[in-house]
């Protein structure tokens, strides 16, 4: 039973253009979102994480948006780079939970 | 300051071998968990490891699996007669507190049975 449901599985987006991935949960108990990038080869790194009482979070070109009462969030790559393609994985987490819950991951690629 | 470091980074079995991996916690880390990526598919938990101590083991499957974390040296994950259905990458990640929300990985150990 897959607790985070991630899509689109893949995405081809124009250098300069906006990368959209969507994620929803079930869980109510969950209060810890992040994105993790990932490239071939290497271990998921931290991108960007939110807390569900904050719709929105920017760090540079990232920005996760959060909508609680639809339990959706989704990561926009603005200005998309062909430097970020890589596999995006979004996750959550409850208090008190040991473990991340991982979707199944998008496969980003910005073609120059 | 070094990451999460793992070893190896690939590992070939065959069926009925053992495997063993490794995994060095970030400096000042004392929490350790593993995942298992299977092909195309996101992370799944599999154990969660305080120095000397298994805190959650929920994710572990019930037969050959077992993970330690030693009062000194890394973290194992040990694979006993492996199966074709073993393969797959194997992250460990570290965090410096209770709870596990930022959580730090390492690169990976992709074991491959033939």
């Amino acid at each position: 039973q897959q607790q985070v449901k991630q899509s689109p599985q893949s995405l081809i987006v124009q250098k300069g253009g906006i990368s959209i991935i969507n994620c929803a949960y079930e869980n109510t108990a969950f209060d810890y979102f992040p994105w993790y990038q990932q490239f071939p080869g290497k271990g998921p790194a931290l991108l960007i994480a939110i807390r569900p009482d904050v719709s929105e979070k920017k760090e540079g070109r990232f920005t996760i948006s959060f909508n609680k009462s639809a339990k959706q969030f989704s990561l926009h790559i603005m200005d998309s780079q062909p430097g970020d393609s890589a596999t995006y994985f979004c996750a959550a987490r409850w208090t008190g939970a040991n473990n991340l819950f991982f979707g199944t991951g998008t496969r980003l690629t910005v073609i120059p | 300051n070094a990451g999460v470091m793992q070893n190896p980074r690939h590992l070939v079995r065959r069926r009925g071998q053992e495997a063993r991996l490794r995994c060095s916690p970030m400096k000042g880390h004392s929490h350790v968990y593993w995942y298992r990526q299977l092909p195309e598919e996101g992370l799944k938990f599999m154990v969660y490891l305080q120095k000397e101590n298994i805190i959650d083991e929920s994710g572990m499957p019930k037969e050959r699996f077992s993970a330690e974390f030693p009062k000194e040296g890394p973290s194992i994950l040990r694979i006993q007669q492996v199966v074709r259905g073993d393969s797959a990458a194997y992250f460990c990640a570290s965090s410096p507190g209770q709870g596990g929300k930022t959580q730090y990985f390492g690169p990976g150990t992709r074991l491959l049975v033939l």
